[in-house]
């Protein structure tokens, strides 16, 4: 059974830092992970996919890199900004027969203090 | 496009209440889903369809049904609601693809069953 994690749970850091945030799974035979933001009480917006055969995604202050062999994956944020404050999910795309269902790990609050 | 719409946005059931809750996309995505999300334990999947007609269970199915008569919509139905039910719940949708699959999720419905 795919369990996802995420290290920390919770992250607080100056204005201007760049952080990291570590998302690991347990099965290594996905089909992509897709990272997510939500706001408190929000839905889900999706930042970036990493498809199963690519390393890394970037999408302006954000990057996203994959190690499927070590089963584990990093979003990278440059100059953090009071704005970035909210809850960041890793979800892996299980490899079963229809290759679509997610997995989500906990999450990690994230609090940009200005 | 609208997008992953979800209705309502918030409901309050009496335990043993009976309710529908309401998933639209206008994407023309093949693939739809429900998960909840409850805190600490990150969003687990309910129900999950591949296309009209074609619906199968998640990680957390008891005491919840689905229906796809069409590909646009993917109500959810509790059956007679328990405070275990209490949740906020997401609908989410993507394209059928094996090699990308980016998922999109509506706003949530926040349940309380008392």
């Amino acid at each position: 059974k795919q369990e996802v994690t995420q290290i920390p749970a919770a992250l607080s850091v100056p204005e201007g830092e760049n952080l990291v945030l570590n998302c690991s799974f347990t099965d290594s035979a996905i089909y992509n992970l897709q990272w997510f933001r939500q706001d408190h009480g929000k839905g889900l917006t999706s930042l970036l996919l990493i498809q199963s055969s690519q390393r890394e995604q970037t999408s302006g202050r954000l990057n996203a890199s994959l190690d499927k062999s070590s089963g584990r994956s990093t979003l990278y944020i440059a100059a953090s900004q009071p704005g970035d404050s909210a809850t960041y999910l890793c979800a892996v795309a299980r490899g079963d027969n229809y290759g679509q269902n997610f997995v989500f790990g906990p999450g990690t609050r994230l609090s940009v203090l200005p | 496009n609208a997008g992953v719409t979800q209705t309502p946005k918030f409901q309050v059931l009496k335990t043993g209440q009976s309710m529908t809750l309401q998933c639209a996309q206008d994407m023309n995505h093949e693939y739809m889903s429900w998960y909840r999300q409850d805190p600490g334990m990150g969003l687990r999947l309910i129900h999950y369809s591949v296309g009209a007609g074609i619906t199968d269970q998640g990680e957390v199915p008891n005491g919840y049904n689905v229906s796809r008569s069409t590909t646009e919509d993917f109500p959810l139905r509790l059956l007679s609601a328990a405070p275990s039910q209490t949740s906020v719940y997401f609908c989410a949708s993507s394209y059928s693809t094996r090699t990308s699959y980016e998922q999109y999720f509506g706003p949530g419905t926040r349940l309380t069953v008392t």
